[in-house]
Parts: structure tokens; C-alpha cells; sequence
């Protein structure tokens, strides 16, 4: 069972460069998200989408695009990559929109990621 | 709008107790979180508490009080794979889902 898994795990973009980093779980989990990790600021949400053809942003969603064109998949798109955008990126996913009690998170291993 | 406070950092010695405390301030509740997350890992689930009182789970427990906005993660016979980041985060209603958001995390640093 791969759980979420995340690709890629490093990456380094010059400013102005687009792409898109891939997510994707083999649990059936209605909820998926994106969040960015930088220090002192903690885990932020950037968009999330409670099941396939649904999604909505977050904290901090400018300059980051989603789909979710199928329950399996949830990638994010970086659609003119800037310096503050350097971060590590997290997606997340759970059963359900976290309606139900003890519903917890799981994360994949992370996206590092660098605009130069 | 959500706040949510935790220490920076902690120290803790081999086979101490240590206690992490974590307050916030919600446009509702339902339920908080405790997230491990070692450095370069992605975070783990720890416990959840949606109830106040004191949830155990072998050498971890967890406190909540709704009414103070308060809540903390207790680790006993501290280990050296203790060391790491412990992330506090709360759930509330938002734009009929639920959202979850994260402090800034307690980085713990377990020594001999």
C-alpha cells in the first residue's frame, strides 16, 4: 500500500518557469490537499478538493493552480514560478472532508523546491 | 480567523518528561491534532482530541481544555528518536467543510 505518494522529491525552477508537481493515493480518500512548509511560518493550506471535479483554495492560493480530474490524483500547478514560492510542498489526503471524528491527515513525503 | 501558539523550542533530556503546550483562538472547534514530523519527513499523526480530558497513548498523551483554548502533548521516558518537530493543529468549520490549521510547530531537541 503506497499510501500518497509525491513526485518529484527535489526541484529547482528559474523565475518565470512553470510546472507541475504530482500527487497521488491508492486509499480511495475523498479530501486531497496542498500545503507549503516554510520556517517559521508552519504547514499552510494552499487548495483542497473534497472529491473528483471539486476543489477550492486555500490560505495562500495566487500563483498555484489545481484540478482534480480524477479521486486518485490532485497535482499542483506552478503557473509562473517566482522566488517566494521556494518552499517544501506537502500533499495530504484524507477519507473524507474531515467531517468525521479522528479523521486524520496523511501526508506524502514532500516536494523540495527551489526558484532561482 | 484561526491562531494558534506553540514554543519555538524545547530541550529535553534522555528518559525526562516534557510537556508542549498549545493554545488558539478559532471561529469554531472540532477537534485538534498533534502531528509528529522529524527533519526532512513529512508529518505523522500523533493523537486527536475532540473531547477535554486526557487521551493516552503509551509514552504520548494529550490534553485538551475547549474552554481555555488549550491543549498539550505530553512525552514520557523521552528517547532520542524523540527529536523532532511536534505540530499542534486545530479543525473548524469552514465554507461547510472542515479545515485544518497548523501552528508553527515545537522543535524538540532530546540530549543525553
Amino acid at each position: 500500500n503506497a499510501g500518497v505518494t509525491q513526485t518529484p522529491k527535489f526541484q529547482v525552477l528559474k523565475t518565470g518557469q512553470s510546472m507541475t508537481l504530482q500527487c497521488a493515493q491508492d486509499m480511495n480518500h475523498e479530501y486531497m490537499s496542498w500545503y507549503r512548509q516554510d520556517p517559521g511560518m508552519g504547514l499552510r493550506l494552499i487548495h483542497y478538493s473534497v472529491g473528483a471535479g471539486i476543489t477550492d483554495q486555500g490560505e495562500v492560493p495566487n500563483g498555484y493552480n489545481v484540478s482534480r480530474s480524477t479521486t486518485e490524483d490532485f497535482p499542483l500547478r506552478l503557473l509562473s514560478a517566482a522566488p517566494s514560492q521556494t518552499s517544501v510542498y506537502f500533499c495530504a489526503s484524507s477519507k473524507t472532508p474531515l467531517g468525521q471524528t479522528n479523521e486524520k491527515l496523511f501526508f506524502g513525503s514532500g516536494t523540495q523546491l527551489s526558484v532561482l | 480567523g484561526q491562531n494558534i501558539d506553540q514554543p519555538t523550542e524545547m530541550t529535553a533530556t534522555e528518559g525526562a518528561i516534557v510537556q508542549i503546550n498549545c493554545t488558539y483562538q478559532t471561529s469554531g472547534f472540532n477537534g485538534l491534532f498533534w502531528y509528529q514530523q522529524h527533519a526532512g519527513e513529512a508529518p505523522t499523526f500523533l493523537s486527536y482530541n475532540v473531547l477535554d480530558g486526557l487521551e493516552e497513548k503509551g509514552r504520548f498523551s494529550s490534553f485538551l481544555s475547549r474552554s481555555k483554548g488549550y491543549s498539550y502533548l505530553l512525552l514520557k521516558e523521552l528517547q532520542m528518536k524523540d527529536s523532532a518537530s511536534y505540530l499542534c493543529a486545530v479543525r473548524a468549520p469552514a465554507g461547510g467543510y472542515q479545515k485544518v490549521t497548523f501552528g508553527i510547530g515545537t522543535k524538540l531537541q532530546v540530549i543525553p
